[in-house]
């Protein structure tokens, strides 16, 4: 167990329609990143939030935002989803000195059909 | 950026020492090597993280030359639980504009 917790575990959607990931990091950890995992494709960085303020930026597409509250857990939303936005969605966390380990969350299986 | 890359599989039979290489040609000055092990459907868990020279830890070695532009994770006396993919992460520490990379992943297989 990473620490890390993920819901839902599962989704199940519609295209067009819009979700909420949650994530709520390691306890004292105060990044957080997104990732997304097609099938059997590697994993592609979205986002990263450190203490409420976005950090770093992948290659997240514009449906697709974040956010990091005061409490530190995050949320991603993704709208007008499209068939090929099913994937496994991963929230990472990691503490603020380098070198910083990441630990990841069991993940969000999304599936739109 | 540091853009990664791992041979795609590797075989190899239990008790062996496994070697995994990852080029990052473009590596910066601040860019730490980390490395990730993913078994299916579960996220990746952090096996080991270098900065320069060797790094051991209780369940593997990296080995990073002077010139920092490969990395080699070296897994010691494999068993058949060591089947899975895995990355090669390089980022920087600290960078507003910085950007993750993971490598595309070797799938490794142990073989009885």
């Amino acid at each position: 167990d990473s620490g890390v917790t993920q819901t839902p575990k599962h989704l199940i959607t519609a295209t067009g329609q819009r979700v909420t990931l949650r994530c709520s990091p390691r306890s004292g950890d105060l990044s957080v990143y997104w990732y997304q995992q097609s099938l059997d494709q590697g994993l592609q960085f979205l986002i990263q939030y450190y203490n409420g303020e976005e950090r770093a930026k992948g290659n997240i597409l514009e449906r697709f935002s974040a956010q990091q509250f005061p409490d530190l857990h995050s949320e991603l939303n993704l709208s007008s989803l499209e068939l090929g936005d099913s994937a496994l969605y991963f929230c990472a966390s990691s503490a603020t000195s380098p070198p910083y380990e990441q630990y990841f969350g069991p993940g969000t299986r999304l599936t739109v059909t | 950026l540091a853009k990664t890359t791992q041979p795609i599989s590797m075989d190899s039979y239990e008790g062996q020492e496994v070697n995994i290489t990852c080029s990052h040609n473009n590596i910066a000055t601040n860019d730490y090597i980390t490395w990730y092990q993913q078994f299916p459907s579960q996220g990746p868990r952090f096996i080991i993280q270098g900065y320069k020279t060797k790094v051991t830890n209780e369940v593997a070695s990296l080995f990073i030359p002077a010139d920092r532009k490969s990395s080699t994770l070296s897994l010691p006396r494999v068993s058949l639980s060591d089947t899975a993919v895995y990355y090669c992460l390089v980022a920087i520490a600290y960078s507003s504009a910085s950007k993750i990379i993971f490598g595309s992943g070797t799938r490794l297989s142990i073989r009885p």
